[in-house]
């Protein structure tokens, strides 16, 4: 089975300061994909990054970047200079890759609420 | 390109009673995906529909059932509402639907409230 966790429930920061968000999980696959997604206020999900199991490079976006250490089975997300726009609750997920036939199901964590304050 | 689109976009309904909630995928996107989302269990996944075929379904009742259609656009029923149904329910379609570079689009989601 699948899980994600997401220990941090809230964060709140001052706007331009730095913002890490924490994501563990766990499978028995050896391919499989992470991805983050961001939930504003309005409610869809937006999606942000996808990471595959078999690439650990660590990249940077713009304002975002993460890091992906399989040894610790961790994909930690980072938003730089935070800014207001930037409030909005933050998913990590999980997709395990048997057989494509298999399908497409993604496994949330808790999500992670940030709070940017001017 | 247009976003995924999810039809309507908030629905009251009293117990017993039965929903429809309709999701329009990307244009290309073969798979289409269900998702509840609570404030107690978060975000659960329902079940897949590629190429009008169910792959995949979560650990939800019979209640809940859905279909694709030959033009990728999909629905869900969920029967004999109960007050713990209420929820968001977020539509989401890839292109491959669990291919290497596939990744789930979410739609704005239908908010359900069940009285």
């Amino acid at each position: 089975a699948q899980k994600v966790t997401q220990a941090q429930t809230e964060i709140s920061v001052v706007e331009k300061e730095d913002v890490t968000l924490d994501c563990v999980y766990e499978t028995r696959d050896t391919t499989y994909y992470l991805f983050w997604y961001k939930q504003p206020p309005s409610g869809e999900l937006v999606f942000l990054i996808r990471r595959n199991s078999f690439d650990e490079q660590n990249e940077i976006s713009g304002r975002y970047s993460w890091n992906f250490q399989k040894s610790t089975s961790s994909f930690n997300f980072t938003i730089t200079a935070s800014q207001v726009v930037d409030s909005a609750v933050y998913f990590c997920a999980l997709r395990c890759y048997v057989i494509k036939a298999a399908g497409n199901k993604l496994t949330f964590g808790g999500g992670t609420r940030v709070l940017v304050k001017p | 390109k247009a976003g995924v689109t999810q039809t309507p976009r908030y629905l009251i309904k009293t117990r017993g009673q039965q929903v429809t909630l309709s999701c329009s995928p990307i244009s290309g996107h073969r798979s289409v995906s269900w998702y509840q989302q609570t404030p107690g269990q978060g975000l659960q996944f329902l079940f897949e529909y590629f190429s009008e075929t169910q792959r995949n379904k979560g650990n939800f009742p019979g209640r809940f059932s859905g279909r694709q259609f030959s033009n990728s656009r999909s629905e869900m029923n969920v029967s004999t509402l109960e007050l713990g149904d209420s929820a968001l329910y977020l539509c989401a379609s890839s292109l491959e639907g669990g291919g290497t570079t596939d990744t789930q689009y979410f739609g704005p989601g239908t908010r359900l409230t069940v009285l």
